[in-house]
């Protein structure tokens, strides 16, 4: 079963520093989201994407985030300079239409800033 | 105004019972799912209940819908062990998001 997927698994960063975090979402998928849940908290979610441009961005998704996919394969969330308030387990989604599917989350990538 | 609020925040029960849990809502919807989240692992997608259903079956699960009450159920029947997990709603309404629930954390205890 196709299934999204999502590298590193764990990544550590000292505060200030950039990280990317990837993702390889279903490949006939045509929408793509990042979430990410705070230890103990919700999932909320950050940004949907689609045609190669934003469609939707919470209030969390401020300038320090952006979102890529590169080579029509990959879809990346950039972090310009990490906060220790960036700490949280980051998920990926890919869906394949709007209304007429789920999402399928990856496993996600665990972020430590310290 | 949080959507998918999920009660009790905490379940446990003993192998073999039913465990029921609850959702709330405050916007309409298209559609409400439910997923599972062992500790520190991925979403798991269980169901997929669209607004127009009232009922939906998978397995040892089985879902409600009444938006009316803007509320859902799952319940799970014949518990087990493996079932331990979180258990989250999420609302899908106009927007492309979803919106999760805080979760309800069950233990089975065998």
């Amino acid at each position: 079963e196709p299934e999204v997927t999502q590298t590193p698994s764990h990544q550590v960063t000292q505060m200030g520093q950039e990280v990317i975090l990837r993702c390889v979402p279903i490949s006939n998928h045509l929408y793509f989201y990042w979430y990410r849940q705070i230890l103990g908290q919700k999932v909320e979610f950050l940004v949907s994407f689609y045609n190669n441009e934003i469609s939707e961005k919470s209030e969390i998704f401020d300038d320090q985030f952006s979102v890529e996919r590169p080579d029509g394969s990959n879809f990346t969330l950039k972090i310009r300079s990490t906060k220790l308030e960036d700490s949280a387990m980051y998920f990926c989604a890919s869906w394949l239409e709007v209304n007429t599917d789920t999402q399928y989350f990856g496993p996600g990538t665990r972020l430590t800033v310290l | 105004s949080q959507q998918g609020e999920e009660d009790p925040q905490a379940l446990s029960i003993q192998e073999g019972e039913n465990a029921t849990m609850n959702c709330s809502y405050k916007t309409s919807i298209n559609n409400l799912q439910w997923y599972r989240q062992n500790s520190g692992r991925g979403l798991v997608h269980l169901i997929l209940i669209r607004s127009n259903e009232r009922e939906k079956h998978s397995g040892r699960l089985r879902v409600t819908l009444d938006t009316s009450k803007k509320s859902s159920s799952l319940l799970i029947t014949a518990s087990r062990a493996a079932d331990t997990a979180s258990y989250f709603c999420a609302t899908k309404g106009g927007s492309e998001k979803l919106v999760f629930g805080k979760g309800t954390k069950l233990t089975v205890n065998p």
